[in-house]
């Protein structure tokens, strides 16, 4: 079946613009995650969607971070006024039930900020 | 200050031999451990999990041993192949609260020489 679907896979953009990351998740999963990966690092959490409930925004770096999660499936992660710390890898994932159960990641979106 | 720790970056490995992935945590919340494995350019794939209650579990040419007192797990794979050469990332979650995104160490790169 199909697995999650991350788009762009690559975007560059100029440091101060808006940019909007997009993830498909499994159908049928209800929880969605983002994460991000910085160059030699681990992945880090950036925030959490599970069905209705409030997402978990703990992991945003700053209020220049956002999410959606439209009708319960398609996410948009958009990173207004972008600096080059921005600069990684974003992951989503996405899994059945969340707290603990697998997660099925999405092949990422590279974003450079230059 | 990293709660999930993989102190070695890189692994080398002759095919044939045991591959050992070693993972510390500092959490003792923490009552779920997985395994990711990555490719380049690929998002994480999820390899093989264990619950707190348990101190190992096995798959295949997997096995993931858990030391609750020493908040220690490792993964060993025997015997490891070429196409074990990628980046392990191990995860953790606790069940306590509302958490539901994985806390990742940093990983470690195994290459597996033919």
């Amino acid at each position: 079946g199909a697995g999650v679907s991350q788009s762009p896979s690559n975007k560059v953009t100029e440091k101060g613009k808006d940019v909007e990351l997009r993830c498909d998740p499994i159908s049928g999963h209800t929880a969605l995650y983002w994460y991000r990966q910085s160059l030699g690092q681990g992945l880090e959490f950036l925030i959490y969607f599970q069905g209705n409930s409030a997402p978990d925004k703990s992991g945003l770096p700053s209020d220049r971070f956002s999410a959606e999660r439209t009708g319960g499936s398609v996410s948009t992660l958009t990173i207004q006024r972008t600096q080059q710390e921005d600069s990684a890898v974003y992951l989503c994932a996405s899994s059945l039930q969340g707290a603990g159960y697998e997660q099925y990641f999405g092949p990422g979106t590279r974003l450079t900020v230059t | 200050d990293q709660q999930v720790k993989q102190n070695s970056p890189s692994l080398s490995v002759q095919e044939g031999r045991i591959s050992i992935l070693n993972c510390d945590y500092t959490n003792s919340m923490f009552d779920y451990f997985l395994w990711y494995k990555k490719y380049p350019a690929e998002g994480p794939t999820f390899l093989i999990s264990i619950s707190s209650i348990k101190d190992k579990n096995e798959d295949g040419r997997f096995t993931v041993f858990l030391n609750k007192s020493a908040k220690h797990l490792s993964l060993h794979i025997v015997p490891s192949q070429p196409g074990d050469s990628a980046v392990y990332f191990c995860a953790a979650i606790g069940w306590g609260g509302s958490q539901g995104n994985l806390i990742f160490g940093k990983g470690t790169k195994l290459s597996v020489k033919p």
